[in-house]
């Protein structure tokens, strides 16, 4: 049973397109996560929710959309693709810390190709 | 704003050898430090969490230390075998002030083959 599960695991589109990334977790954490790996394969946060609200905005462009409509499930939309968007992008889940065990646990990603 | 190194960024011994990879970060506020591995073109699999309170955590061949006042992790394996190439990945999990969220920063992996 998939704890961080996303879809869908490759996409394939051109420039100037929209898409969306969708992620859920079944492990009852509080927070979740949008990470960003380039080709030099360095993990970024771009966004961090916790309880449905977006805590932490790491200076992504607003062509990035994350979207929480409830605790288990984080999805990102992007408008308007460019090329460097071009990433494996990785969703992530942890307890809150005044909760639990802040163990993070991490979907198998998603790999972008803008053409 | 933490920062988090790894080195070496490469890594490849004989099959058997013991090893030690290192992880180092700016901010000794920690809230804890995971180390993660990375099979190519896979997600991340959680290997250790190491508590700001605790100073190791074993599991199998595997031995992960934290040593907070020096801003240090390591990871150490054991009897290293082929299955154990891979990319590790150490991250720094911190609590930001004021509500702010948390967060987990990234080290920049370390490669590592083990040949047969």
């Amino acid at each position: 049973d998939t704890a961080v599960s996303q879809t869908p695991k490759y996409l394939v589109t051109q420039m100037g397109n929209d898409k969306s990334i969708k992620c859920e977790q079944n492990l009852g954490h509080d927070t979740m996560y949008w990470y960003k790996q380039d080709s030099k394969k360095f993990l970024k946060i771009m966004f961090s929710y916790n309880n449905k609200e977006l805590i932490i905005n790491e200076t992504v462009p607003n062509r990035f959309s994350p979207k929480s409509p409830d605790k288990a499930h984080l999805n990102l939309h992007i408008n308007s693709l460019e090329l460097g968007d071009s990433a494996v992008y990785f969703c992530a889940s942890s307890q809150d810390p005044l909760v639990g065990d802040t163990e993070a646990f991490f979907g198998q990603g998603t790999r972008l190709t803008v053409v | 704003k933490q920062e988090v190194t790894q080195i070496p960024a490469a890594l490849s011994v004989p099959e058997g050898e013991n090893l030690v990879l290192n992880c180092s970060f700016t901010d000794s506020a920690i809230y804890n430090l995971q180390w993660f591995r990375q099979d190519p073109g896979k997600g991340l699999t959680s290997l250790l969490l190491i508590q700001s309170s605790q100073r190791e955590q074993t599991s199998g061949r595997l031995n992960a230390s934290l040593d907070k006042s020096s801003g240090r992790s390591t990871l150490y394996i054991a009897a290293s075998q082929p299955g154990d190439s891979a990319t590790y990945l150490c991250a720094a999990f911190i609590i930001m002030n004021n509500n702010a969220g948390n967060m987990l920063t990234f080290g920049g992996g370390t490669r590592l083959m083990v040949k047969p």
